[in-house]
């Protein structure tokens, strides 16, 4: 069975710093990645989606992420925080045909200070 | 377009009763799947239709039933509250629920069970 790990519980950046969440997934084959965030008393919001083709993928809100099938890692980066990024944020994996069969991470709740 | 619309927001129970849980999604899509969220088991799914038909499961108890509509809009009931059973309840919606496809979530219902 597919499962994702997101290390890192919990993350505190400053407004403008650079931002990397890590996301590690284990499945048999290349499996459809995606990065959902979440605010407070809100339902998910896609960030970016990996199916195939190029590794690195460009998401809404300045953020993107990069697929590497020899870490079997998805990781989401952004050059420069804004206090507004601050929410919860989900790594996923879906399995082939089903997108809408998904396996979520633990998440990871970034603060951002000012 | 309208987004995905659940329905009731908040929902408190008590032990052992029953409740239903409505979602309304976006106009033109067919494909509905359900999520339970709570702090411990993070993000869960539970079912998803399509067609009126469930085409996946989760591994959830009996308890927990679904289903959909002729006009896609979906409906999820729990039978025999139990305290576990206090989450937040996500529903997504896509065209097709095939794998290169964009969820598009709901705020959710947040249901307590005293």
């Amino acid at each position: 069975a597919q499962s994702v790990t997101q290390p890192d519980i919990h993350i505190t950046v400053s407004e403008g710093a650079s931002l990397e969440l890590r996301c590690n997934y284990s499945y048999g084959a290349t499996p459809y990645l995606f990065w959902y965030v979440q605010s407070p008393g809100q339902g998910l919001q896609l960030l970016l989606k990996y199916f195939s083709g190029d590794t690195l993928v460009q998401g809404i809100k300045g953020f993107e992420a990069e697929f590497k099938r020899s870490q079997s890692s998805f990781n989401l980066r952004k050059p420069s925080v804004h206090w507004s990024d601050a929410a919860e944020y989900f790594c996923a994996v879906g399995l082939t045909g089903t997108a809408s069969k998904l396996t979520f991470g633990t998440g990871t709740r970034l603060q951002v200070t000012l | 377009k309208a987004g995905v619309t659940q329905t009731p927001r908040y929902l408190i129970k008590t032990r052992g009763q029953q409740v239903t849980l409505s979602c309304s999604p976006i106009s033109g899509h067919r494909s509905v799947s359900w999520y339970q969220q709570t702090p411990g088991q993070g993000l869960q799914f539970l079912f998803e239709y399509f067609s009126e038909t469930q085409r996946n499961k989760g591994n959830f108890p009996g308890r927990f039933s679904g289903r959909q509509f002729s006009n896609s809009r979906s409906e999820m009931n729990v039978s025999t509250l139990e305290l576990g059973d206090s989450a937040l309840y996500l529903c997504a919606s896509s065209l097709q629920g095939t794998g290169n496809e964009k969820l598009f979530f709901g705020s959710g219902t947040q249901l307590s069970v005293l």
